[in-house]
């Protein structure tokens, strides 16, 4: 069974960082693209980064560009996302989404999501 | 303000048959295929529709995705208590390199 278990939410003060994980079980992660998406309280969805089967090619939403940095460890079938200089506008649940590996990019399996306050 | 267009709110009595629309651009919808999720009050979202028109396994035939020029839509046919939900379509831009998402569209079953 497919799971993506992310951790590492909480509050944290603007200005702060945090280190958010996505943990991958139950398929070849190192056969997959791999994505953050965000949703802010009472929001729509908003897509964050995208990082390679290999790690190799990343791309960013202008909005996090510059602070956030995606990474993966496919020997620890693990994704992460280290979030620098936090505003209060990245307050959201963020959720891991795997990249299906069928022809076409969507996202087949999306984790549980974790919170992440930025407030004083 | 979202890349892709969505009306915020549809609705339908149960049984009914609704229709919600989608509407980019040519560096999105009109050169990539589109997807829909759905998210239930409290949950992650969960894919509905991709590539267009394809349902993954274990989704009702009740749905069904289409798409035309820049354009997309979700139908959802013999409407239930259970389809009261929010929708998202989402596409790949070629522009932005990134996934753009509608703001989605909060279904109530009347």
């Amino acid at each position: 069974e497919v799971q993506l278990v992310e951790s590492g939410g909480g509050l944290v003060q603007p200005g702060g960082s945090l280190r958010l994980s996505c943990a991958a079980s139950g398929f070849t992660f190192s056969s997959y693209e791999m994505n953050w998406v965000r949703q802010a309280p009472g929001k729509g969805l908003e897509w964050v980064s995208y990082i390679s089967s290999s790690g190799s090619t990343i791309y960013y939403a202008d909005s996090v560009k510059g602070r956030f940095t995606i990474s993966r460890d496919n020997a620890k079938n693990s994704l992460y996302l280290q979030m620098n200089s936090l505003r209060a506008e990245d307050t959201a649940v963020y959720y891991c989404a795997r990249v299906a590996a069928a022809a076409g990019y969507y996202f087949d399996y999306w984790g549980q999501g974790t919170l992440v306050t930025v407030s004083s | 303000q979202s890349v892709l267009t969505q009306p915020p709110s549809a609705s339908g009595t149960p049984g009914q048959r609704v229709t919600i629309s989608c509407s980019g651009s040519s560096s999105n919808i009109g050169s990539n295929t589109v997807n829909w999720y759905q998210q239930l009050p409290g949950t992650a979202p969960k894919l509905l529709i991709y590539s267009n028109n394809q349902r993954p396994s274990g989704v009702p035939d009740r749905f069904s995705g289409s798409k035309s020029g820049t354009s997309a839509s979700l139908a959802i046919s013999g409407l239930q208590s259970e389809d009261e939900a929010d929708y998202y379509c989402a596409a790949w831009d070629d522009s932005l390199n990134g996934e753009v998402f509608g703001g989605g569209t909060k279904l109530t079953v009347l």
